[in-house]
């Protein structure tokens, strides 16, 4: 299996900063390494997928950059809506793996 | 627009077998490139990847749960089924179904998710 670790597992911040989140694979994955986005009591939410590329409807100040092993999620103004958990998925091989998450709180 | 919906008991007991409906609307399973997959949470984890179906009947399985699971599609109802058979407390997790393409090969749309508890 494809093991993702994500760091870091928790972060404070306030709002208007911006905040990166780090996801590596245990192997090359080229870029099918996705974004989601959840908020406590709902479903995930779709932000980034092929590593860079904006999901419809996302806002700009998401951003995905990387390739092969190492991935990151920025946000450039973190806003009071983004407060939640972030994973990352890879679909380069079955079975399909997630991240544990990161938590981004309220500083 | 494009919706998912799961449905099941909330509570099953240990060793019984569980069976969830994932029922859709505004996309057909019968479209090349189109999937659903089925990912579950326990309270306060991560997320997990259970099963996947494609428009031509092609079935993934996670292998630590192979032996335990089955996915079907019934595309006349709009609706993919997972059986989990041999239900154990450490199963207890919300169960979500989502849809996927080979265009963007992510889970694009999620349903709101199903609790299940396992507990005698």
């Amino acid at each position: 299996d494809i093991q993702m670790t994500q760091s870091p597992s928790s972060l404070s911040a306030s709002v208007g900063d911006r905040v990166t989140i780090t996801c590596r694979a245990s192997q090359s994955i080229s870029k099918y390494l996705y974004w989601y986005q959840q908020k406590p009591g709902k479903a995930p939410k779709l932000l980034i997928y092929a590593a860079s590329s904006l999901q419809s409807g996302v806002p700009s100040r998401f951003s995905g950059s990387g390739s092969g092993t190492d991935f990151t999620l920025t946000i450039s103004s973190l806003q009071a809506e983004d407060f939640a958990t972030y994973y990352c998925q890879q679909s380069y091989r079955t079975p399909l793996t997630f991240g544990q998450g990161t938590k981004v709180e309220i500083k | 627009q494009i919706t998912l919906k799961e449905s099941g008991p909330t509570l099953v007991k240990p060793t019984q077998t569980l069976t969830l409906t994932c029922t859709f609307s505004g996309f057909s399973l019968t479209t090349s490139g189109v999937g659903v997959g089925w990912i579950r949470q326990p309270p306060g984890k991560a997320l997990e990847w259970l099963a996947l179906i494609y428009w031509d009947d092609d079935k993934r399985y996670s292998p630590s749960l192979k032996s335990r699971l089955t996915i079907t599609k019934d595309t006349s109802k709009n609706q993919v089924v997972l059986t989990m058979t041999n239900m154990d407390p450490v199963d207890t997790a919300t169960y979500y179904c989502a849809m996927t393409t080979l265009t963007s090969d992510a889970f694009d749309i999620w349903g709101q998710g199903t609790m299940v508890t396992v507990s005698s």
